[in-house]
C-alpha cells in the first residue's frame, strides 16, 4: 500500500487479556515508531527501530509491553496483562531513513478499549 | 511542569479569520521544531518544521520560533472549514526520535 497501514483499527479487550497491535511500514522505510496518544494528551514515544540497529525501549511504560520488528518491515506491539490505563490510540509511524519524525508518516493508529 | 506546554482549546473561529496556535516549552536544548494536523480518527501529517529560530512560510501557513521566549507558533490565514483539524506541536533536540508533542490544539472554523 501507499502509506502505513495498522490492524485492527479498533479493539476492544477485557482488563488481563494479551493484544497484539500490527504496523505495516511504507515499503522501504527503515525507521519505524510507535507512539500513544490518550485523551486530551499528547504523544507519549513508545519505541524506535532503526534498520538491523537495536531498538531504542525508552519510551516502554511496562515491562508489559514488547515490540518486534520482523524482517526489517513489520512490527508488533504486544501488550500483556491489559490495564484499563491501556486505553488508548496506538500510532505508528515510519521514516525513509536517518531524518526522523521530519520525514516520518503516520498510521491511522488502532484504538485501543479496555473493558 | 510539562516540557511542551499547549492550550487544548477548543478554539473556533469563523472562515476567512487568521488562527494563531502556540506552544510554550522548557527545554533550551530544542532544535527541531513541528506543526502536526490530525483530522478526527487519522494519524498526525506533518504541515511544517522549522529548525532553529526564525520563521517559515507554506502557502498559508507560517510557523514561528523564538527560542530566546521558548515559545513557538502557527498562524493560518484565510482559514477554511476544511482546516477544522487537531494541531500538534512537536520539538526534539536531534532529528531522531526523541520528540516531545504537545497535547494538541482542537480548531473549529465555522463556514
Amino acid at each position: 500500500g501507499a502509506g502505513v497501514s495498522q490492524s485492527p483499527s479498533n479493539k476492544v479487550t477485557e482488563k488481563g487479556k494479551d493484544v497484539e497491535l500490527r504496523c505495516d511500514p511504507i515499503s522501504g522505510h527503515t525507521a519505524l515508531y510507535w507512539y500513544r496518544q490518550s485523551l486530551g494528551q499528547g504523544l507519549e514515544f513508545l519505541i524506535y527501530f532503526q534498520g538491523n540497529s537495536a531498538p531504542d525501549k525508552s519510551g516502554l511504560p511496562s515491562d508489559r509491553f514488547s515490540a518486534e520488528r520482523t524482517g526489517g518491515s513489520v512490527s508488533t506491539l504486544t501488550i500483556q496483562r491489559t490495564q484499563q490505563e491501556d486505553s488508548a490510540v496506538y500510532l505508528c509511524a515510519s521514516s525513509p531513513g536517518y531524518f526522523g519524525l521530519t520525514e516520518a508518516f503516520f498510521g491511522q493508529g488502532t484504538r485501543l478499549t479496555v473493558v | 511542569q510539562k516540557e511542551v506546554e499547549q492550550d487544548p482549546g477548543p478554539l473556533s473561529v469563523p472562515e476567512g479569520a487568521i488562527v494563531s496556535l502556540n506552544c510554550t516549552y522548557s527545554n533550551s536544548a530544542f532544535q527541531y521544531f513541528m506543526w502536526y494536523r490530525q483530522y478526527s480518527r487519522k494519524g498526525p501529517e506533518l504541515l511544517m518544521y522549522t529548525y532553529s529560530s526564525g520563521n517559515k512560510e507554506d502557502g498559508r501557513f507560517t510557523a514561528q520560533v523564538d527560542k530566546s521566549s521558548k515559545y513557538i507558533s502557527l498562524f493560518i490565514r484565510d482559514s477554511q472549514p476544511s482546516d477544522s483539524a487537531t494541531y500538534l506541536c512537536a520539538m526534539s533536540e536531534g532529528n531522531n526520535n526523541d520528540m516531545r508533542f504537545g497535547a494538541g490544539t482542537r480548531l473549529t472554523v465555522k463556514p
